[in-house]
C-alpha cells in the first residue's frame, strides 16, 4: 500500500515568507508526527497528532510554528516569517496508533530559507 | 543532559563482518521503548528494531540484534554479515512512558561505511 506521503519534496523560499508543509499519512493511521532535521543531526520532534487533536506540541520551537490535522488524516505544517534557522528537513511519521507502535517515516521536505 | 548518546560518528566495516553500533540512554522511567533506525543517502528513515524496557529477551530482527544491557542503559546495535548496502546513518532513539509518550527522542546518529 501507499506510504507516507510529504509535498513539496523541496521548498526554497525567503526569509520573512509564509510556507506550507503537507503530509499525507498511511490510511487508518490515527497518530502523525512532525520532526526537523537539521544537517548532521538526528530528527527533532516538533508536534504529536492524535487524530484531528495535537497530543503534544512541546516541540514547536516558537509561535512562528504552527500545525493542524482537522480532518484526522492530511496534516498541514505552516511556518510564518521564516528564518535563515528553519532551513532543514522536516520529517512526517504516522503510526497506526500511539505509544510504542513503529512509526512510519515519508521521504520529507527539504526547505531552504534564503 | 542527552537523552540518547551515540559517541560513534563514524564507523567502518569489511563486508561479512559483524559491527556494533553504541548507543546509551539516560531516563528516570521505568517503562520506555528503544528503537533503532537506519537513514540511507536518500533520506528515508527505515525502522531496523524494538526493545522494550520489560523485555526480558534481546531483540532480534533478521541481520538486526539489539545488545539490551539495561543496568548500563545500554541499547547497542549489532548488525551481522555486513553488506555494502548497509552503508547509512543509524539513529538510535527512545520513547518514555507507560504509553509510549508522544516524544520520540533521537540520538545524533553513526554513519557506518561497508568496505568491500
Amino acid at each position: 500500500g501507499a506510504g507516507v506521503s510529504q509535498t513539496p519534496s523541496n521548498k526554497v523560499t525567503e526569509k520573512g515568507k509564509y510556507v506550507e508543509l503537507r503530509c499525507d499519512p498511511i490510511s487508518g493511521h490515527t497518530a502523525l508526527y512532525w520532526y526537523r532535521q537539521s544537517l548532521g543531526q538526528g530528527p527533532e520532534f516538533l508536534i504529536y497528532f492524535q487524530g484531528t487533536g495535537a497530543a503534544d506540541d512541546s516541540g514547536l520551537p516558537n509561535d512562528r510554528f504552527f500545525a493542524v490535522r482537522p480532518e484526522g488524516s492530511v496534516s498541514t505544517l505552516k511556518i510564518q516569517r521564516t528564518e535563515r534557522g528553519d532551513s532543514a528537513v522536516y520529517l512526517c511519521a504516522s503510526s497506526l496508533k500511539g505509544g510504542y507502535y513503529e512509526q512510519y517515516f515519508g521521504p520529507g521536505t527539504r526547505l531552504t530559507v534564503t | 543532559a542527552q537523552k540518547i548518546t551515540q559517541t560513534q560518528p563514524g564507523m567502518f566495516v569489511q563486508e561479512k563482518e559483524a559491527v556494533t553500533l553504541d548507543c546509551t540512554y539516560d531516563t528516570s522511567d521505568q517503562s520506555y521503548g528503544l528503537f533503532w533506525y537506519k537513514q540511507p543517502s536518500s533520506g528515508e528513515m527505515i525502522f531496523l528494531i524494538y526493545q522494550g524496557s520489560y523485555d526480558e529477551q534481546n531483540a532480534t530482527e533478521g541481520r538486526y540484534s539489539l545488545n539490551f544491557q539495561k543496568a548500563r542503559k545500554s541499547a547497542n546495535l549489532v548488525i551481522s554479515a555486513s553488506q555494502l548496502g548497509d552503508s547509512a546513518m543509524y539513529f538510535c532513539a527512545m520513547r518514555e512512558g507507560r504509553d509510549g509518550g508522544f516524544k520520540t527522542i533521537f540520538g545524533a546518529g553513526t554513519r557506518l561505511f561497508v568496505k568491500a
